[in-house]
C-alpha cells in the first residue's frame, strides 16, 4: 500500500511565525486532504486539494500531484493553531479509503 | 444533524465483552467510513460503505470486527470478544457521492480493561 510521510514530526513556534508542513506520498493518490486535530481529538477539515493551490485565511496549501507531494503553509501562527496536522490520500484506481501520515505536532507558544 | 455524530463518546468494557459503536453520517451522504486511531498515530482505515453495502472491508483486523449499515444511513461497528489491543479511538467519516471529501465525527474512545 501507499506510504505517507509527513515532516517535520514536531514543530515549535513563537506566535506570529510562519511555517511549512510537508507531505510526501510513495505513489500517486486521489482525494488529498489536510486536517487539523484539535486537543479534543476532533479532525477538522482544512483543505481538499488533489492538485493546485488553495488559500483560506492564514492557511494555504499546494499539491504537486505529478511529484506526489503537498505543502501546508501557516502564516502568522496563533496559539489556537496548536495541535496535530495530518495529510491523507486515497490510492489511485481503487478504494476511496484515506491513508494517513503520522502527523506533524505543532506547538505555538505565546 | 449538521455534522457526523458518534455514540457513545466513551466506552469502557472488560476483555472478552461485546461492544457496539454507532455512527450517524451527515444527512444525504452516501459513503460512510470507519477508522481507528491509536495514541500518537494517524487514523487507520477499517471499512467503508457505499449505500448499504461494504465497498471495501480490507482494513478490518480480524473476524471479531464487523460493521453494518442496513438502511444506508446509520452504521454500527461491532466488536466481539474484545481484547486490550482493541483500545483506541474509533472514528467515523462520511462523504457525498461524487465528492470524496470526508468529514469526521468526534470519535468513540474505547478502553478494554
Amino acid at each position: 500500500g501507499i506510504q505517507v510521510e509527513q515532516s517535520p514530526p514536531d514543530l515549535i513556534l513563537q506566535e506570529g511565525a510562519n511555517s511549512t508542513l510537508r507531505c510526501n506520498f510513495s505513489d500517486s493518490v486521489n482525494n488529498l486532504q489536510w486536517f487539523h486535530q484539535n486537543p479534543w481529538g476532533q479532525l477538522i477539515n482544512l483543505f481538499y486539494i488533489p492538485s493546485g493551490t488553495k488559500q483560506n485565511g492564514r492557511l494555504s496549501a499546494t499539491t504537486v500531484a505529478t511529484e506526489r507531494y503537498s505543502l501546508l503553509y501557516i502564516s502568522s501562527s496563533q496559539t489556537t493553531d496548536s495541535g496535530v496536522y495530518f495529510c491523507a490520500g486515497s490510492p489511485q484506481g481503487g478504494s476511496e479509503k484515506l491513508v494517513f501520515g503520522k502527523g506533524t505536532k505543532l506547538t505555538v507558544n505565546p | 444533524g449538521a455534522g457526523v455524530s458518534q455514540t457513545p463518546s466513551n466506552k469502557v468494557t472488560e476483555k472478552g465483552k461485546y461492544v457496539e459503536l454507532r455512527c450517524d453520517p451527515i444527512s444525504g451522504h452516501t459513503a460512510l467510513y470507519w477508522y481507528r486511531q491509536s495514541l500518537g498515530q494517524g487514523p487507520e482505515f477499517l471499512i467503508y460503505f457505499q449505500g448499504t453495502g461494504a465497498a471495501d472491508d480490507s482494513g478490518l483486523p480480524n473476524d471479531r470486527f464487523f460493521a453494518v449499515r442496513p438502511e444506508g444511513s446509520v452504521s454500527t461497528l461491532k466488536i466481539q470478544r474484545t481484547e486490550r489491543g482493541d483500545s483506541a479511538v474509533y472514528l467515523c467519516a462520511s462523504s457525498l457521492l461524487g465528492v470524496n471529501e470526508q468529514f469526521f465525527g468526534p470519535g468513540t474512545r474505547l478502553t478494554v480493561l
